[in-house]
């Protein structure tokens, strides 16, 4: 069965600082991997995915995530953190017949 | 706007009493899904469903019913409702699932309370 997992729950970084958010995957054959961002109050939007090529993806709001096979992760990641990227981030792996299969969620508080 | 609408966005209901929460799409996706979040559980899947007429349980579906008349609708209904059914509802759709999955758009959620 596909999964991910996300070994942190609570990510705290101070504004001006790069954040990881940690997600490793449990995949057979070439994973696809996403990352999820909910806001306060809102529905779950897209941030990135990797489908295969280049092991660093690109997203938005400045974020990026690194795949990386031989440690089965793919972390999520920014240079500068800023306050209004607190939120709840999800990674997430397509299942077989299903859409998504999420982790547990990591929050993230940047604090000012 | 490409959009997952779901209502209403607040229910507080007793047990027992049937309740539907609607979830409509303007995008002509085909796959469609319903999600409940709990704290320290993440989001998990109750039905999905890959086209009109053609619906499959999820992870946690007992307690759920949906349908899926039509293209843009895929209401969820409980139809005895329990307070361990209170939670946050997601509605998500998306083009294509699995191997050559798209991102998926989800709704604003629904805030159910069961006393």
């Amino acid at each position: 069965a596909q999964s991910v997992a996300q070994p942190e729950d609570q990510v705290n970084v101070a504004e001006g600082n790069p954040l990881t958010v940690k997600c490793t995957y449990s995949v057979s054959g070439n994973p696809y991997l996403f990352w999820y961002v909910q806001y306060p109050n809102r529905g779950l939007q897209f941030l990135l995915k990797y489908i295969t090529g280049d092991n660093l993806v690109k997203g938005s709001y400045g974020f990026e995530a690194e795949f990386n096979k031989s440690q089965t992760s793919f972390h999520l990641k920014k240079p500068s953190a800023l306050v209004s990227d607190s939120a709840l981030y999800f990674c997430a792996v397509p299942g077989s017949a299903r859409q998504l299969t999420f982790g547990s969620g990591t929050q993230l508080t940047v604090l000012p | 706007e490409a959009q997952v609408t779901q209502n209403p966005r607040y229910l507080i209901t007793v047990t027992g009493k049937k309740l539907t929460v609607t979830c409509s799409q303007n995008m002509n996706h085909e796959y469609m899904s319903w999600y409940r979040q709990d704290p320290g559980l993440g989001l998990r899947q109750i039905y999905y469903s890959m086209n009109v007429e053609v619906t499959d349980k999820g992870d946690v579906p007992e307690g759920y019913k949906v349908s899926r008349k039509e293209k843009r609708n895929f209401p969820l209904i409980l139809e005895s409702p329990s307070p361990n059914q209170t939670s946050l509802y997601f509605c998500a759709s998306s083009l294509s699932i699995g191997r050559l999955s798209t991102e998926a758009f989800f709704g604003q959620g629904t805030r159910l309370t069961v006393v």
